[in-house]
């Protein structure tokens, strides 16, 4: 089944900095792949999501790029804020299934430092 | 437009005791899940449903079931709990992926802890 692995697991930056973080999935059928950000005591909600026939996507500070080759993604904030402080989980879904099913990564907890 | 709601926020339960947690949408979607969210390990599908009546099992379905008798309904059953299921509940639902959207909405969490 697939597998979704999530690095890093804490990330602390400046404000003002960009954060990165990157995911690998295994199931070379995957073909879409949200990230959802969860604040503490907070549900998870969808920030960004990105297709297997797109390689970019970008939201005003948040972009996701997308190599199907090396089955590996990002989630990339520019310009960080206190308020983007928060645990972000990748998630992937098969496209074998029709299910619907994500598997989630680990999550990163991101410290944006004022 | 409630979303998702979840009904209860918190629980106690001693071990072996039962209960069962209430998942309920007003999106009309046809899908609905049961995650698991224990820290340092995101979160894991307990179980899910593609319909009204159907239900499948997910990474760690071991020590629950559900039910899925009405569209908008998922319930989640503990039938004796042990103190490996305290955890936070998420129930989240998505349209039929079959649209051009099949983004998952998350509920806003059960806190369970078994004693």
């Amino acid at each position: 089944g697939e597998n979704v692995e999530q690095h890093p697991s804490t990330l602390s930056v400046q404000e003002g900095d960009s954060a990165v973080i990157k995911c690998t999935y295994s199931d070379s059928a995957s073909n879409y792949f949200p990230w959802y950000k969860q604040e503490l005591g907070k549900r998870p909600q969808l920030i960004i999501d990105i297709r297997s026939n797109v390689g970019e996507k970008k939201d005003q500070r948040i972009a996701v790029t997308l190599n199907k080759t090396a089955k590996h993604f990002s989630l990339h904030i520019t310009e960080t804020q206190p308020e983007d402080s928060a645990v972000y989980f990748c998630a992937a879904r098969s496209g074998s299934s029709n299910t619907g099913k994500l598997i989630f990564g680990q999550g990163t907890t991101l410290q944006v430092k004022p | 437009n409630a979303g998702v709601t979840q009904t209860p926020k918190f629980r106690v339960l001693k071990t072996g005791q039962s209960m069962t947690l209430l998942c309920a949408q007003d999106m009309n979607h046809e899908y609905m899940y049961w995650y698991r969210q224990d820290p340092g390990m995101g979160l894991r599908l307990i179980h899910y449903s593609v319909g009204e009546g159907t239900t499948a099992k997910g990474e760690v379905p071991d020590g629950y079931n559900v039910s899925r008798l009405k569209k908008q309904n998922f319930l989640l059953g503990l039938e004796s709990a042990a103190p490996s299921q305290t955890s936070v509940y998420f129930c989240a639902s998505s349209i039929h992926r079959d649209r051009l959207t099949d983004t998952q909405y998350f509920g806003p969490g059960t806190r369970l802890t078994v004693l």
